[in-house]
């Protein structure tokens, strides 16, 4: 299987606090989106990096990229219980339209 | 503004029936998608159109089939649906390469 890897699988942290979550990919890429998954429904973006970009930020999200690991991580800094849910990313497989997601975080933010 | 839409939102299949899956967005993208999404798992990509008139497979493609019937419109076709076609069905948009996606609320299918 192509898809690629986060970790941690689940993660749980009290209101406030940062939380980081990483993601491991097997294939050159366009870019590398982050999209947030509230109980099954549908994805939401987040924020996409591209392949000649170190970092991004938006809001409270970073997202930094290294294409010699084929790996990303998305920082949540100051979270909200609004947070819970589970974050995926996406690689854009280069040359291709076609993207593999990874497996997800599920994160839990304690009021 | 509707963004994605799918249809149905659920569906109980037998083992064998036949069915389509529905998928319509009304912001004038060019590339759409078909994703698979199992139980504690992240997405898995079934057919994409990266525009009007062409399709190509992804991921996990045996057992699907799909139509770009024309921009706003593609559909999912399950000609001899199976047990482990059980999942939720994920359509989503984008205005191409480098462009995020946009995700319709999905369709919960059951094949019994």
């Amino acid at each position: 299987s192509q898809q690629g890897e986060e970790d941690p699988q689940a993660l749980s942290i009290q209101e406030g606090e940062n939380a980081t979550m990483n993601c491991s990919y097997k294939t050159s890429i366009n870019n590398l989106q982050w999209y947030r998954q509230n109980s099954g429904r549908g994805l939401v973006h987040l924020i996409l990096i591209r392949s000649n970009e170190r970092e991004k930020h938006s809001g409270r999200l970073r997202v930094t990229l290294d294409t010699s690991k084929k790996s990303s991580s998305l920082l949540i800094t100051a979270s909200r219980a609004a947070d819970t849910a589970s974050y995926f990313c996406a690689a854009g497989v280069a040359g291709t339209y076609k993207y593999i997601f990874g497996t997800g975080t599920r994160l839990k933010v304690l009021a | 503004n509707a963004g994605v839409t799918q249809t149905p939102k659920f569906q109980v299949l037998k083992t064998g029936q036949s069915m389509t899956l529905q998928c319509a967005q009304d912001m004038n993208h060019n590339s759409m998608y078909w994703y698979r999404q199992d139980p504690g798992m992240g997405l898995r990509l079934i057919y994409y159109s990266a525009s009007e008139g062409t399709t190509d497979k992804g991921e996990v493609p045996n057992g699907y089939n799909v139509s770009r019937l024309n921009k706003r419109e593609f559909s999912l076709r399950l000609e001899s649906a199976a047990p482990s076609q059980t999942s939720v069905y994920f359509c989503a948009s984008s205005t191409g390469v480098d462009y995020e996606q946009y995700f319709g609320p999905g369709t919960r299918l059951t094949v019994t």
